[in-house]
């Protein structure tokens, strides 16, 4: 099956300030998918990002908020800009692998 | 847009079984899933079903699709202190080809 490596596992910004998270997949996948949990909550769907064209976001998620890069078909990007307190959560990136749908192991951000 | 909701707690002592129940609202799904998450850990796939199968088994998990009701339940048998985390269902939105998660229970094992 799929693994994907994301980084960093965990960090601690300041507000204000931009994050970004990597995601290497170890197959090659169309689709990449970015997901964020807030504490305590489930997943909530980010974008999906496929290569070659711009990503497409959920309603409530804007590109210059949570720009996304996928230049070629392992690797990702989610970037958390201009950081606030309420972006402290988990950012968890998938791809699909099969039947299922393989996961990053998260990066747990916290914003001070 | 789609909902899936499950019931947040359920406490078993070891050796019982547990039931972990969800519902779905989509009407079209082809596939749901059983995911498992431990503290500080990402989301390991435990198990999925393909919507025109009413039951699958695989070692100690049984799941069970009511289609007509869109009920999903996972069965864990003999359940051990390390099946404790967060088990989420999810469905998956075949428009977007993404999954919709419901809000996880979260399953404690008491020896």
């Amino acid at each position: 099956s799929a693994v994907i490596s994301q980084k960093p596992s965990r960090d601690i910004c300041q507000r204000g300030t931009s994050l970004t998270i990597q995601c290497q997949v170890d197959s090659q996948v169309t689709m990449m998918f970015w997901y964020r949990q807030q504490p305590g909550q489930s997943l909530t769907l980010i974008a999906t990002a496929n290569q070659g064209s711009e990503a497409t976001y959920e309603s409530g998620f804007v590109i210059d908020k949570f720009p996304i890069s996928r230049p070629n078909l392992t690797f990702s990007t989610l970037t958390v800009s201009n950081m606030s307190p309420e972006d402290s959560s988990i950012y968890l990136c998938s791809a699909p692998d099969g039947h299922g749908y393989t996961f990053g192991s998260g990066t747990r951000l916290t914003v001070v | 847009g789609e909902d899936v909701e499950q019931s947040l707690f359920l406490s078993v002592r070891e050796g019982d079984s547990s039931v972990i129940n969800c519902t779905y609202t989509d009407s079209s799904s082809t596939y749901l899933y059983w995911y498992k998450q431990e503290p500080g850990a990402g989301l390991q796939l435990l198990t999925y079903i393909f919507s025109n199968m009413d039951m699958k088994q695989d070692q100690r998990l049984t799941v069970l699709l009511n289609k007509k009701d869109k009920h999903l339940s996972l069965r864990i048998a003999d359940t051990q202190t390390g099946d404790s985390a967060i088990y989420f269902c999810a469905d998956l939105d075949t428009g977007r080809r993404a999954l919709t998660f419901g809000s996880g229970t979260r399953l404690q094992v008491q020896p």
